[in-house]
């Protein structure tokens, strides 16, 4: 069965950081570019990142660029947000999800960031 | 703001045909194909429908999509009541400072 897990969410103060995790099990992850996408509480789902299956082509939203950091390691299996300067538009439920040709086919239940002091 | 313009929300009764529209622009519909997902809240998203009008096995007839120039459009006939949900169109984004995958600001459909 193909999935997903996400972790690391949690509380941070504003400027703080914070790291998630998504591991992915019954697949071969190391053949598909996989991403970030957030939903804020009442809104509607926003694209974060995205990162190709070799890691060689990324891209950030405008909302992230120069303070979230996309990654993967193919041999653990698992993608990678390191969120940096967090800001109180960044509390959000963040959710990794597997990409191929036809769109996002596959998402994770999400972890919750929280950004209060 | 979103950068795909979806109405907030749609409703309808068992059994009708419901269409939620989703505007864009030619930098996202107008030249890249069209995904539809949909999301439950507190569960995971789910891809309903890809490349404009295909449907990933497993999701009924009952949804379509369609594109024309810079809009496209997704239909649900024979409403049921699980198919209350949020629906949220996407597409990539060819933008000046790189691709970008937009998401539509979701339509909530309820069924009366």
């Amino acid at each position: 069965e193909v999935q997903l897990v996400e972790s690391g969410g949690g509380l941070v103060q504003p400027g703080g950081s914070l790291r998630l995790s998504c591991a992915a099990s019954g697949f071969t992850f190391s053949s598909y570019s996989m991403s970030w996408v957030r939903q804020a509480p009442g809104k509607g789902l926003e694209w974060v990142s995205h990162i190709s299956s070799s890691s060689s082509t990324i891209y950030y939203a405008d909302s992230v660029k120069g303070r979230f950091t996309i990654s993967r390691d193919n041999a653990k299996n698992s993608l990678y947000l390191q969120m940096n300067s967090l800001r109180d538009e960044d509390t959000a439920v963040y959710y990794c999800a597997r990409w191929d040709s036809r769109g996002y086919d596959c998402w994770g239940q999400g972890t919750l960031v929280t950004v209060s002091s | 703001q979103s950068v795909l313009t979806q109405p907030p929300s749609a409703s309808g009764t068992p059994g009708q045909r419901v269409t939620i529209s989703c505007s864009g622009s030619s930098s996202n519909i107008g030249s890249n194909s069209v995904n539809w997902y949909q999301h439950l809240p507190g569960t995971a998203p789910k891809l309903l429908i890809y490349t404009n009008n295909q449907r990933p096995s497993g999701v009924p007839d009952r949804f379509s999509g369609s594109k024309s120039g810079t809009s496209a459009s997704l239909a649900i006939s024979g409403l049921q009541s699980e198919d209350e949900a949020d629906y949220y169109c996407a597409a990539w984004d060819d933008s000046l400072n790189g691709p970008n995958w937009v998401f539509g600001g979701g339509t909530k459909l309820a069924v009366l």
